[in-house]
């Protein structure tokens, strides 16, 4: 089945630094990807729809300036998360859909951030 | 507001047993219905999609029913095991929406030896 590979599985930063997430699509292109954030015991949270090509659309409440999103290629997305606070800890996951089937969607594993 | 509640919140049941979680939603238009399963650290995985015609899906011990009428859809575990444990989330996808998912709090299900 179709794999979305994310990378990396978990990071610990300083505060104030920068941390770059990847999203890529292992054998389906992937026109829009999704980004979510994951706080312990609560659901999935949007953020932010990536669009291969063009500037990512945000969901209200969402920084766009921290939240850093890059969609250079149909198989490869970035998130980074600039100038970490320790409130920015959580477990951030990307989603793609396949271009070409346009039925399903496929999570990453998952980025467990932490921000020390 | 278009609403996802799930019920219960939470569940416990002792390995071997079924069990039946429920998702009631409000979402409209309609296109599909997912249910996903969601490992404690991990990202969701799909266990079944279902369009608003369909009214059972089967995927090895899951079944996923649904009732468009009354909005209502249940996810069914048979023979329960200790790898079932997990968050179980009810999705429906609301048409033209690009394949952008809104997920509710789920089902956190316990499995017990």
């Amino acid at each position: 089945g179709a794999v979305v590979s994310q990378h990396p599985s978990r990071v610990i930063c300083k505060s104030g630094t920068s941390v770059k997430i990847e999203c890529r699509s292992l054998d389906f292109q992937a026109t829009t990807m999704f980004w979510y954030r994951q706080f312990p015991k609560q659901s999935l949270m949007l953020m932010a729809t990536s669009n291969e090509g063009s500037k990512a659309t945000y969901e209200q409440g969402v920084e766009k300036d921290k939240f850093l999103i890059n969609h250079a290629s149909l198989t490869l997305s970035t998130l980074t998360v600039t100038s970490a606070h320790p409130e920015d800890s959580s477990f951030y996951i990307c989603s793609a859909t396949d271009t070409g089937t346009n039925t399903e969607a496929f999570f990453g594993q998952g980025t467990r951030l932490t921000v020390v | 507001k278009n609403q996802v509640e799930q019920s219960p919140q939470s569940l416990i049941i002792l390995e071997g047993k079924n069990c039946t979680l429920q998702c009631n939603y409000t979402v409209s238009p309609f296109s599909n219905l997912r249910w996903y399963k969601q490992d404690t650290g991990r990202g969701p995985v799909s266990l079944t999609i279902m369009t608003f015609s369909e009214n059972t899906k089967s995927n090895g011990r899951y079944t996923a029913t649904l009732d468009a009428d009354t909005k209502q859809s249940s996810l069914h575990i048979t023979a329960s095991q200790l790898s079932d444990s997990a968050s179980y989330i009810c999705v429906p996808l609301l048409r033209d929406q690009g394949g952008k998912l809104i997920f509710g709090q789920g089902t956190e299900l316990s499995v017990k030896p």
